[in-house]
């Protein structure tokens, strides 16, 4: 079966620019996490989506925004781009947040900010 | 505050030897624990887990241990290979109601042919 797809795999975006990564999770998951990986910083949660609902965010500044579609789809945006949100942008689904197991995640979105 | 630490960064081990690599958490209200391996360019790959009404799960030459008393998880890769090679993360789920997984900073390891 398909794994978690996100796309693009890379972007190159100008500081003030705005940006919306796309994430689909595997079929049948309905829960979709985002996580912002850096080399100083690790993973970081960023924020989990369940039935196009937000259930959970991580300490980010508002913008970072997400949200989820009814087929599980989910994106994530992130408006006047700084330098420090190069990174790695990770999503990560499973069949609902309180099934711990089964936590699938994608290749990442490598974000470069210039 | 919560936190998920690796006590070594870079792990170094000979081909055909065992692996151990070692995490803290803090938070005791986790009870569910995850290693994550991820290779250059990849996206973290699911090794094994852990709930923690348990204190050890084996699976294909990997092992893990929990010690809810200290906090300490490990990984534990028996005959230890060159595809081995990777960062090595553990995770905690903080509480059972939330998809929030909490990160270590990650091991590297190396294998030596």
């Amino acid at each position: 079966k398909a794994g978690v797809t996100q796309t693009p795999r890379y972007l190159i975006k100008t500081r003030g620019q705005q940006v919306t990564l796309s994430c689909s999770p595997i079929s049948g998951h309905r829960s979709v996490s985002w996580y912002q990986q850096t080399p100083g910083q690790g993973l970081q949660f960023l924020f989990e989506y369940f039935s196009e609902t937000q259930r959970n965010k991580g300490n980010f500044p508002g913008r970072f925004s997400g949200r989820q579609f009814s087929n599980s789809r989910s994106e994530m945006n992130v408006s006047t781009l700084e330098l420090g949100d190069s990174a790695l942008y990770l999503c990560a689904s499973s069949f609902t947040p309180t099934e711990n197991y089964g936590y699938t995640f994608g290749s990442g979105t490598r974000l470069t900010v210039v | 505050g919560e936190s998920v630490g690796l006590h070594l960064p870079t792990l170094s081990v000979q081909e055909g030897d065992n692996s151990i690599i070692n995490c803290a958490y803090s938070n005791s209200a986790s009870d569910y624990f995850i290693w994550y391996k991820q290779e250059s360019g990849k996206g973290p790959q699911f090794i094994i887990d852990i709930r923690s009404n348990m204190d050890k799960r084996q699976g294909q030459r990997v092992t893990v241990l929990l010690n809810k008393t200290v906090k300490h998880l490990s990984l534990q890769i028996a005959a230890t290979q060159p595809g081995d090679s990777a960062v090595y993360f553990c995770a905690e789920n903080g509480s059972s109601n939330t998809g929030k997984l909490i990160f270590g900073q990650g091991t590297t390891l190396q294998v030596k042919p």
